[in-house]
């Protein structure tokens, strides 16, 4: 059974602090991909990694794919409140239709 | 567009009622997706239809019952439900066959069961 752990598992912040949210396995995904998750709504696709050592950027995010496409992290610059969510990393093996969702970090980033 | 829409957007239901969720895409993808979600937990896989076959169930009781009636749209209909299965039903879609499943959800359907 492929699992993914994220830390911290809750983490509360003020404005214009930074911040990275981790995301770790023992298996090798082929591609794995971070949601944000407001209350009430559905994930919201944010990136997609795919090659091990990958960073991408998305404004003031960055996002990074292990070497060896096992584990990831997210770090966030300058938090604001819309920051705030559920973030899920979530790994893809394969051409599997499943994704395997992490344990989920809940952002609160208060003014 | 790379929206997918689910109806009704909340519903109470008894426990004696049937009811049914739906989830709509046009955005070609073959492969859709019913999930569970607890409050303040990830989603939970329940269904995958694949090329509007049925692909994985993961051991969901039969009082969950999916159908794919073309490759646009998802139903999930719903009978004799227990208050345990109050949550957030999510409905998403991806292009299938690629190894990287980018899966785009709907906003969820807020199930309350009385």
């Amino acid at each position: 059974t492929q699992l993914l752990e994220q830390s911290p598992q809750f983490l509360s912040i003020q404005e214009g602090e930074n911040l990275t949210v981790y995301c770790n396995s023992s298996s090798v995904f082929s591609s794995l991909q971070w949601y944000r998750q407001e209350p009430g709504e559905g994930p919201v696709l944010l990136v997609t990694v795919v090659t091990g050592g990958e960073v991408k950027k998305l404004k003031r995010l960055t996002f990074q794919f292990g070497d060896a496409r096992k584990d990831s992290s997210l770090h966030i610059t300058a938090a604001q409140p819309g920051d705030t969510g559920l973030y899920l990393c979530a790994g893809a093996s394969g051409t599997a239709s499943k994704l395997t969702f992490g344990t989920g970090t809940r952002l609160q980033v208060t003014l | 567009d790379t929206e997918v829409t689910q109806t009704p957007k909340h519903l109470v239901m008894g426990m004696t009622n049937k009811k049914s969720l739906k989830c709509e895409q046009h955005m070609g993808h073959r492969a859709m997706y019913w999930y569970k979600q607890k409050a303040k937990k990830p989603p939970e896989l329940m269904f995958v239809y694949s090329y509007e076959k049925l692909s994985i169930n993961e051991s969901v009781p039969s009082r969950f019952s999916p159908e794919c009636p073309n490759s646009s749209l998802l139903n999930l209909h719903l009978h004799a439900l227990q208050p345990e299965d109050s949550a957030l039903y999510l409905c998403a879609s991806s292009q299938e066959g690629y190894t990287v499943n980018e899966q785009y959800f709907g906003p969820g359907t807020r199930l309350t069961v009385t």
